[in-house]
This record gives structure tokens, sequence and C-alpha cells, in this order.
């Protein structure tokens, strides 16, 4: 099955630094991949995703890289703000109908 | 839009007691929902699949019998933990595919999560 392994576990930036992480994945088959955001005590929210055609995709301060050669996908904030701290979760699908496998989560902490 | 909802948000029951949780797709609907368990800092573990109309597929080591699911419309989905022991507390959160969704087929949209305590 699809193993998905996220680093690091744990990121501290300054307010207006960029912050990255990255995740991987075992199975060539898997095809979509989202990344979602955690806040305490609430579901998981869907801030962005890219499918296995597309290398990167951009929405505002917010973007994911994708190589599919070497199996791995990245998360990038730019200009982060105090409300972006948050677990982030990535995941890897097979596509339609599919479960997700998710990564481990990466506790992200801004400070101002 | 794709705004998925779970009610309650919270409830603690005495030990031996049944708990129901309800997931529901406000603004779309979801042929397949899913199920996932979460404990303290640490990922999502699905628990089930649930498609509407059918039986849930379960994930090895969830007890079906303990853990009832029905999808008995294109917009909600129940869990019901029966006989619930302090063990089964934890924080369950449901998510639906919207597959006629802008997002596509793929994407699943999460439910703000269910907190169970299990006295």
């Amino acid at each position: 099955g699809e193993n998905v392994e996220q680093h690091p576990s744990t990121l501290s930036v300054q307010e207006g630094d960029s912050a990255v992480i990255k995740c991987t994945y075992s199975d060539s088959a898997s095809n979509y991949f989202p990344w979602y955001k955690q806040e305490l005590g609430k579901g998981p929210q869907l801030i962005i995703d890219i499918r296995s055609n597309v290398g990167e995709k951009k929405d505002q301060r917010i973007a994911v890289t994708l190589n599919k050669t070497a199996k791995h996908f990245s998360l990038h904030i730019t200009e982060t703000q105090p409300e972006d701290s948050a677990v982030y979760f990535c995941a890897a699908s097979k596509g339609t109908g599919n479960q997700f496998y998710f990564g481990t989560g990466t506790s992200l902490t801004v400070i101002p | 839009g794709a705004v998925v909802s779970q009610h309650p948000s919270r409830v603690i029951c005495k030990s031996g007691t049944s708990v129901k949780i309800e997931c529901r797709s406000l603004d779309f609907q979801a042929t397949t929902m899913f199920w996932y368990r979460q404990f303290p800092k640490q990922s999502l573990m699905l628990m089930a699949t649930s498609n509407e109309g059918s039986k849930a597929t379960y994930e090895q080591g969830v007890e079906k019998d303990k853990f009832l699911i029905n999808h008995a419309s294109l917009t909600l989905s129940t869990l019901t933990v029966t006989s619930a022991h302090p063990e089964d507390s934890s924080f369950y959160i449901c998510s639906a595919r919207d597959s006629s969704g802008t997002g596509g087929p793929d994407t699943q949209y999460f439910g703000p999560g269910t907190r169970l305590t299990v006295l």
C-alpha cells in the first residue's frame, strides 16, 4: 500500500518568512495530492491540491510543487502570518473513489 | 460551497451507552463519505468508507459491529459507536467527496469533527 512521509514534524518561522513542508510517497500510481490545514479542535480544511499532470500550482501565498519522478511534493507558504499557525497534513490518493493516505502532520508556528 | 457539518460537536457519555454522530453535506450530494478517527497530535486514521445505499467498507482492525455506519441518503451518513468504552474516546471526523464539484471527483471536504469522551 501507499506510504506517505512528511517533514518536518514541527516548524517555527518568523512572521513574513516562508515555510516549506515536504512529503514523499511510495506508490507511483498515486495521482492526486491535497494539502489540509487543521486548527486546534477543528476538522481539516483543504487549502490546495495538485494532480499528477501538473508540476506546480499556486494560490496567492500558497503553492504546491510535485516531482513525480522523485515521488515527492511540497507545500510552500510565503509571507507567513500568525493565522497560518496550524497543523498541516499532506495526502496522496490514486484518484476517484480511492482513499487518502495522510502524512503525519507538521505543526507550523508563525512567530509575530 | 462544499460545506460538511457534523453533529454533535462534543459528546460525553457513560460507558456502555451508544452514541450516534451525524455527518451532512450541506450544499452538495455525496455518494461517498469517509469516517476517520484522530488521536491527539496524530494523523487521521481511516475507519471506513461509506457509500450511499450500500454497506460500508471497513478498514482492517475496525470492528464493524462496534462502529455502525449508515449512509441512507446522498447528504447524510451516521456513525454509531455501540457500547462505548473509555478507549473509544477520540476525535471523530467525517469527510465527503463532491464528485460533481469544481474541485474534481477526488476532492474530499471534511467536517469539523466530534469530540467523544466516554466516562
